[in-house]
Formats: C-alpha cells, sequence, structure tokens
C-alpha cells in the first residue's frame, strides 16, 4: 500500500524557513517524479514543484520559484521541501504527491497534507 | 500563469449527468493531451479522477470520463451518487514546463 507522509509544517515568522519532509513506502521510490501541491485556507489547488526521479531536474511554480527547492533522497525515501524567505501567502496546507509511471501528467497518491502558518 | 477557468458550482439530481467545464489557452489545456482531474472531499486531499484527458486510474468508477475540444477540457459524471458531492479541480501541463489548476468546482448532488 502506497503511503505518503508529510511532517515539518508549523509556525513560521515572514522571512522565516521551514523544511517540510514526505516519507514515502509501498513503492519503489526512486522509480517514480514525486510533486507538492499546496492549498490556502478555503482556496483552491496550486502546483507547486516537481522533480523527476533521480532528482537530477526540478521545476517550480512562478510564485516559489528562488525561494523554495524541492529534493529527495532515494536512500531514505523521503521527498523535502526547503521553504525560505517566507511570506504570509505561503500560509497552506501542503501535500506531497506520487506521480504516475509517465510521469506527472497525474498525481496518482497523495500524503494527508501538512499546514504551514506564516504569521508574526 | 493564469489558473484555468472552471465554474464556481454545478449540480445535479442522483441518476443525473453533470458536465464540469476546464478552459484554458492553446499554451496550456489547447497545446498538450496532458489534463487531468482531481476530486477532493472537505478535510481530505484531493483524488485522481482522469490523467491524460480521458484516461481513468484503476479503481475510479466509469462513470467518470473526460474530454478535450479546442482549449477546453470536461469532466463528465453519469449516474450521480451522494458520494461524488465535492470539489472538482482540473489541471494542464503549460509551455512553460509548469503545471496549472483550475479554480475548482463545487458539485452538489441535490
Amino acid at each position: 500500500e502506497v503511503q505518503l507522509l508529510e511532517s515539518g509544517g508549523g509556525l513560521a515568522q515572514p522571512g522565516g524557513s521551514l523544511r517540510l519532509s514526505c516519507a514515502a513506502s509501498g513503492f519503489t521510490f526512486s522509480s517514480y517524479a514525486m510533486s507538492w501541491v499546496r492549498q490556502a485556507p478555503g482556496k483552491g489547488l496550486e502546483w507547486v514543484s516537481d522533480i523527476v526521479d533521480s532528482g537530477g531536474s526540478t521545476y517550480y511554480a512562478d510564485s516559489v520559484k528562488g525561494r523554495f527547492t524541492i529534493s529527495r533522497d532515494n536512500s531514505k525515501n523521503t521527498l523535502y521541501l526547503q521553504m525560505n524567505s517566507l511570506r504570509a501567502e505561503d500560509t497552506a496546507v501542503f501535500y506531497c504527491g506520487k506521480c504516475g509511471s509517465a510521469g506527472c501528467q497525474g498525481i496518482e497518491y497523495w500524503g494527508q497534507g501538512t499546514l504551514v502558518t506564516v504569521s508574526s | 500563469q493564469s489558473a484555468l477557468t472552471q465554474p464556481a458550482s454545478v449540480s445535479g439530481s442522483p441518476g443525473q449527468s453533470i458536465t464540469i467545464s476546464c478552459t484554458g489557452t492553446s499554451s496550456d489545456v489547447g497545446g498538450y493531451n496532458y489534463v487531468s482531474w482531481y476530486q477532493q472531499h472537505p478535510g481530505k486531499a484531493p483524488k485522481l479522477m482522469i490523467y491524460d484527458v480521458s484516461n481513468r486510474p484503476s479503481g475510479v468508477s466509469n462513470r467518470f470520463s473526460g474530454s478535450k475540444s479546442g482549449n477546453t477540457a470536461s469532466l463528465t459524471i453519469s449516474g450521480l451518487q451522494a458520494e461524488d458531492e465535492a470539489d472538482y479541480y482540473c489541471r494542464s501541463y503549460t509551455s512553460s514546463s509548469t503545471w496549472v489548476f483550475g479554480g475548482g468546482t463545487k458539485l452538489t448532488v441535490l
């Protein structure tokens, strides 16, 4: 059974940093691209970032480019999102997702999400 | 990248069919066959319902179908059931090598 467990969310000050983790199990982690998607309270879904299976290529939404860094440790079956220079508008539930065998055309499995609140 | 355009809400009675539209541009929906649809119940994580415009993942009911014409993709749910009441989001690949979601549609089963 595929399981994705996010952690690392919490309260951060504007300008601060947080690192989210997503522990994966139930599949061969190193064979799949992974994704982060966020949802601000009461709002819709927003794609944040993707990383290919090897970690060799990464992609970002314009809203986070230069501030967030996606990475993965295939030896630990873990996906990360380093978030720097946080803003109030980054407040959201962050979901990690497992992409399909052909890529991130569809996010097949989702974690339960971790809440990030940016406030002074 | 602007969000794809979806109706804010749609409704239907049990047993009926409904269609949710998702309108983009030639730089996203119209340019690629990489449209997916997600169902989200309140307080829950999204669930993939359709990928690559019209493909259903294993385990998703065949009451759900997807299509595309030009810059508009559509999700059709036939034989509406109470459990289908949820928010639905479309997503498309873009010419900037990014992904963009629609604003979401709230489906009410009357």
